[in-house]
C-alpha cells in the first residue's frame, strides 16, 4: 500500500500558485519524499524530490514540515499545461525497492 | 523519453492469444519495472527485474510472466490475454545511484476483445 495520503483533486486558476498537500505520517528518518506528475496518457515525469530541507527546481518547489510529516508542493504560477496527476511518494534515495504509487492528486488548472 | 521506448504502442488482440509487450532501454540501467494503469487504480506494479534473468513479482503478476535475457530489454508477457487485462501498461527504469528515481516509457495501449 502507499504510504501516503492525498486529495483526490485540486483546482487552481492559470497563473496562480497552486498548492498541492501530502501527508507521509509513517515515514521513516531515511526515507525521501519525491513528487512526479502524470500529464494525460504519458508516463510519470520526475518533479522534485527532498528529505527535510526545502528544495526548489525549475519546475516547482517542495516544503517539507519540521516533523516531516506532511508536505506541500508548489507549483509558483501554475499553467494550462500543468494540469496532470500529482504522486507523493516515499523512498529511500538511491533504493531498490518498488515504487508504489497511490491515486495521486489529479490537478486541473482553469484559465 | 528518449533513453527507454515501448513496443507496440497500441495492440488489439482476441481474448486466449499470447501477447509480449517489449520495453528497451540505452541506459544500461539495471532495475526495470512494469506497471500496469486502470481507472480508478492508479499505477500497480506487475513485475521488475534487478538485473539479467533476476526477476520478481510485483502486486498483480497473475496471469504475467517477464524475461530479462539482456540488460536492454525487459519483456512482458500474457501467456492467454483475457479481457481484465485491457490496460495501459508503463515501463520504467532506474539508475540506483540517480536522485531522480524512475524514468518511464510512453506506455502500450492494450485491448484484449
Amino acid at each position: 500500500d502507499a504510504k501516503t495520503t492525498q486529495p483526490t483533486s485540486m483546482d487552481c486558476a492559470e497563473g496562480r500558485a497552486a498548492n498541492l498537500p501530502c501527508n507521509h505520517s509513517t515515514i521513516s528518518g531515511n526515507e525521501y519524499v519525491y513528487w512526479y506528475r502524470q500529464i494525460h496518457s504519458q508516463g510519470p515525469q520526475y518533479i522534485i524530490h527532498g528529505l527535510k530541507n526545502n528544495e526548489t527546481n525549475e519546475m516547482a518547489s517542495l516544503i517539507i514540515t519540521e516533523d516531516r510529516k506532511s508536505s506541500t508542493l508548489i507549483l509558483p504560477h501554475a499553467t494550462l499545461r500543468d494540469t496532470a496527476v500529482y504522486y507523493c511518494i516515499v523512498r529511500v534515495e538511491g533504493g531498490s525497492e518498488k515504487l508504489v504509487f497511490g491515486k495521486g492528486t489529479k490537478l486541473t488548472v482553469n484559465p | 523519453d528518449a533513453g527507454i521506448t515501448q513496443s507496440p504502442r497500441h495492440k488489439v488482440t482476441e481474448t486466449g492469444t499470447p501477447v509480449t509487450l517489449r520495453c528497451h532501454q540505452t541506459e544500461n540501467h539495471r532495475y526495470m519495472y512494469w506497471y500496469r494503469q486502470d481507472p480508478g487504480h492508479g499505477l500497480r506494479l506487475i513485475h521488475y527485474s534487478y538485473g539479467v534473468k533476476d526477476t520478481d513479482k510485483g502486486e498483480v503478476s497473475d496471469g504475467y510472466s517477464v524475461s530479462r535475457s539482456k540488460t536492454e530489454d525487459f519483456l512482458l508477457t500474457l501467456e492467454s490475454a483475457t479481457s481484465s487485462q485491457t490496460s495501459v501498461y508503463f515501463c520504467a527504469i532506474m539508475d540506483r545511484g540517480s536522485y531522480y528515481g524512475y524514468t518511464f516509457g510512453s506506455g502500450t495501449r492494450l485491448t484484449v476483445v
